[in-house]
Order: C-alpha cells, then sequence, then structure tokens
C-alpha cells in the first residue's frame, strides 16, 4: 500500500524557516518523482514544487511564489522527500501536501498519490 | 487568480448527473493532458482522472473526463452525497513561465 506522511509543521515567525519531511512507503521511491503542494485557508490546491528521480538527475522547479525561498531535495535511501522553507512570509500560511508525480508522455503530469498534509502557519 | 479557470460551485440532485468546466489556454491544456482530483476537506486528495480521460484502478465508471482544444469536463453521473467534495482540474503550462497548474477547484453540493 502507497503511504505518505508529511511531518514538520507548525508555528514560524515572519522570516523565519521550517523543513518539511515527507515519509513513504510501499513503492520503490527512487523511480518517482515527487512534489509539493499547499492549500491556503480559504483557497484552493497550489502547486509548490517538485524534484525528478534520479533517471532525470534530479532536476527540480519551482512554482514562482517559493522560488528562491523554497529548496526541496530528496533522500532514496531512506524513500523521503524534503522541502526546506526559509524567509516565510504570513502568506505562505497553508497545510502542505506530499505527492507521488507521475512525468510520462510529453505534456503528462499528475499527482496519483497524496499524503495528508501538514499544517504551516506564519505568525508573529 | 487560478491560471485554468473553474466555477466556484455547482449543485445537482442525488442520482442526477453533473458536469464541471475547466478553460484554460493554449499553452496549457490547448497543449498538455489534463488531471481531475477530489478533495475532501481534511482529508488527503484523490486522483480521479489522468491523461484526459482515463481512470485510476479503483476509481468507478461513474467519473469520466474529457478535453476538447482549450477546454476540459469532469462528469459525474448517478450522484451519491459522498461525492459531496471540492474538485481541481490541473496541468502543464508550457508558457513563459513552465510550471503545474491548476483550477481554483468548484465546490460539489448533492441535494
Amino acid at each position: 500500500e502507497v503511504q505518505l506522511v508529511e511531518s514538520g509543521g507548525g508555528l514560524v515567525q515572519p522570516g523565519g524557516s521550517l523543513r518539511l519531511s515527507c515519509t513513504t512507503s510501499g513503492f520503490t521511491f527512487s523511480d518517482y518523482t515527487m512534489s509539493w503542494f499547499r492549500q491556503a485557508p480559504g483557497k484552493g490546491l497550489e502547486w509548490v514544487n517538485f524534484i525528478r528521480h534520479k533517471a532525470y538527475s534530479e532536476t527540480t522547479e519551482y512554482a514562482a511564489s517559493v522560488k528562491g525561498r523554497f529548496t526541496i531535495s530528496r533522500d532514496d535511501s531512506r524513500s523521503i522527500a524534503y522541502l526546506q522553507m526559509n524567509s516565510l512570509k504570513i502568506e505562505d500560511t497553508a497545510v502542505y501536501y506530499c505527492t507521488r508525480t507521475q512525468i510520462g508522455l510529453p505534456g503528462e503530469y499528475y499527482f496519483d498519490f497524496w499524503g495528508q498534509g501538514t499544517l504551516v502557519t506564519v505568525s508573529s | 487568480q487560478s491560471v485554468l479557470t473553474q466555477p466556484p460551485s455547482v449543485s445537482a440532485a442525488a442520482r442526477q448527473k453533473v458536469t464541471i468546466p475547466c478553460s484554460g489556454s493554449s499553452s496549457n491544456i490547448g497543449k498538455n493532458y489534463i488531471s481531475w482530483y477530489q478533495h475532501l476537506p481534511g482529508t488527503a486528495p484523490k486522483l480521479l482522472i489522468y491523461e484526459n480521460n482515463k481512470r485510476p484502478s479503483g476509481i468507478p465508471d461513474r467519473f469520466s473526463g474529457s478535453k476538447s482544444g482549450t477546454s476540459a469536463t469532469l462528469d459525474i453521473t448517478g450522484l451519491q452525497t459522498g461525492d459531496e467534495a471540492d474538485y481541481y482540474c490541473g496541468t502543464w503550462d508550457s508558457g513563459l513561465i513552465p510550471g503545474v497548474v491548476f483550477g481554483g477547484g468548484t465546490k460539489l453540493t448533492v441535494l
């Protein structure tokens, strides 16, 4: 059974940092691209970033709203994806979701398994 | 403001059919595959449709997707109260700032 469990959320002050973890099981982690999404209070789902798997040199892509502040990484030996969030802003307050990502045919990106999310609150 | 446009809400009676539209442009829906997700508050979002019209294992055939030009639709037939949720469309945008784009979500109410 595929499982993704996010952890590391909490309360942080504006300008602060936080690192989220996504611990996975039930599939060969090293074969998959992994992504982060978020949902701010009262808003819809927003893609944050993804990291491709080793066959694609672990290249990354970021949404403009987080580029330069957030960093995605992965540890294939532990089947964990990370999201390092720096220079946090109040508008980064959201539930953050980790997802397993399928990148197949040209122009094909979809997210077939999701975690339950972890809440990040940025407030003074 | 989301790149893909969805109505904020739709409603229909139980056992009836509802259509949720998703509108985009030539750089996203017009060029790439669309997927659809169901999200009940407090739970993990669930993939319903991928590659425009394919269902993952375990998704009932009451859910179907289609795409035409720069628009896509999700149809749900035989509505059940358990279908009340938020529904999102998503795709890749190949434009000036490439990235994954989603619609703002549509809240489905089953009357």
